[in-house]
C-alpha cells in the first residue's frame, strides 16, 4: 500500500504543551500533505512539503520530511483545545493522494 | 483556497435504494474531483478519479456499477450509490484541486450516509 502509516494513533496532552505526530510511508513521493479534520466533517489542509524540502513551519505548525527514512513529523507548538481534531497526512503519487491512519489528538483545557 | 460544498450533508435511506450525493466546485472549473470514503475513526480511501467528461478512474477494488460517478460539468461531479445496503454507510468526502495548483487537493464537507 501507498498510504501513509501515523503514530501516535490517539495522543492527549494538556493545552500549551506541544504535539508530535509522525507518518512513515512506502513509496516514492512528490510532496507529502497534513491535513485536519475535526469529528464528521471534512478535511483542511495544513501544511504541504515537497519531496526535495527538509523543514516547513506554518505558524504554529512545523513539519520535516525525511525521504531516506520515508517519514514525516508534523510539531505543533503551544497546543489549544481548538487544536482537538484528527490529523492525516496524505502522499501524493501519480495524480493521486493516499492518506495515513490518523492521529487523533486530544488536548486538554 | 478553493470552496466545495456537498450535497446532501447527510442522508439515511432503506436498504436496496439508490442515492445521489452531490459535490460542488463553487468558485472555480474543476477538471478533476477525486471521491473517498471514511469509516468511522478510519482513515479516508481513495474510490474514484472523477473527470470531466470522460469516465471515472475506480481504484482496486470498488465496483464500478454500485457506485457510479458522473462529471458532467466543470463543476459538478455526482456519486450514485446504487442499491444500498447497510455496510455502504460510511461518510463519504469530495476533493479538487484548485486551480494550477496541480498537488493541492481541496475538500468538501462530506456526506454521510446511513443505510438502514
Amino acid at each position: 500500500s501507498q498510504q501513509g502509516e501515523e503514530d501516535p494513533q490517539a495522543l492527549s496532552i494538556q493545552e500549551g504543551e506541544n504535539a508530535t505526530m509522525n507518518c512513515s510511508y512506502k513509496t516514492s513521493i512528490n510532496n507529502l500533505q497534513w491535513y485536519r479534520q475535526n469529528s464528521g466533517r471534512g478535511l483542511v489542509h495544513l501544511i504541504l512539503i515537497r519531496s526535495n524540502e527538509r523543514e516547513k513551519h506554518s505558524g504554529r505548525l512545523r513539519v520535516t520530511l525525511d525521504t531516506s527514512k520515508k517519514s514525516s513529523s508534523l510539531l505543533i507548538t503551544a497546543s489549544r483545545a481548538a487544536d482537538t481534531a484528527s490529523y492525516f497526512c496524505a502522499v501524493y503519487n501519480f495524480n493521486k493522494f493516499y492518506f495515513g491512519s490518523g492521529t487523533k489528538l486530544n488536548v486538554k483545557p | 483556497g478553493a470552496v466545495v460544498s456537498q450535497h446532501p450533508s447527510w442522508v439515511i435511506c432503506k436498504s436496496g435504494t439508490s442515492v445521489k450525493i452531490e459535490c460542488r466546485s463553487l468558485d472555480f472549473q474543476a477538471t478533476t474531483m477525486f471521491w473517498y470514503r471514511q469509516f468511522p475513526k478510519q482513515s479516508l480511501m481513495l474510490m474514484a478519479t472523477s473527470n470531466e467528461g470522460s469516465k471515472a478512474t475506480y481504484e482496486q477494488g470498488v465496483e464500478k456499477d454500485k457506485f457510479l460517478i458522473n462529471h458532467a460539468s466543470l463543476t459538478l461531479s455526482t456519486l450514485t450509490v446504487t442499491s444500498a445496503h447497510p455496510e455502504d454507510s460510511s461518510f463519504y468526502i469530495c476533493s479538487t484541486r484548485w486551480g494550477g495548483a496541480t498537488d493541492t487537493q481541496y475538500f468538501g464537507p462530506g456526506t454521510r450516509l446511513t443505510v438502514l
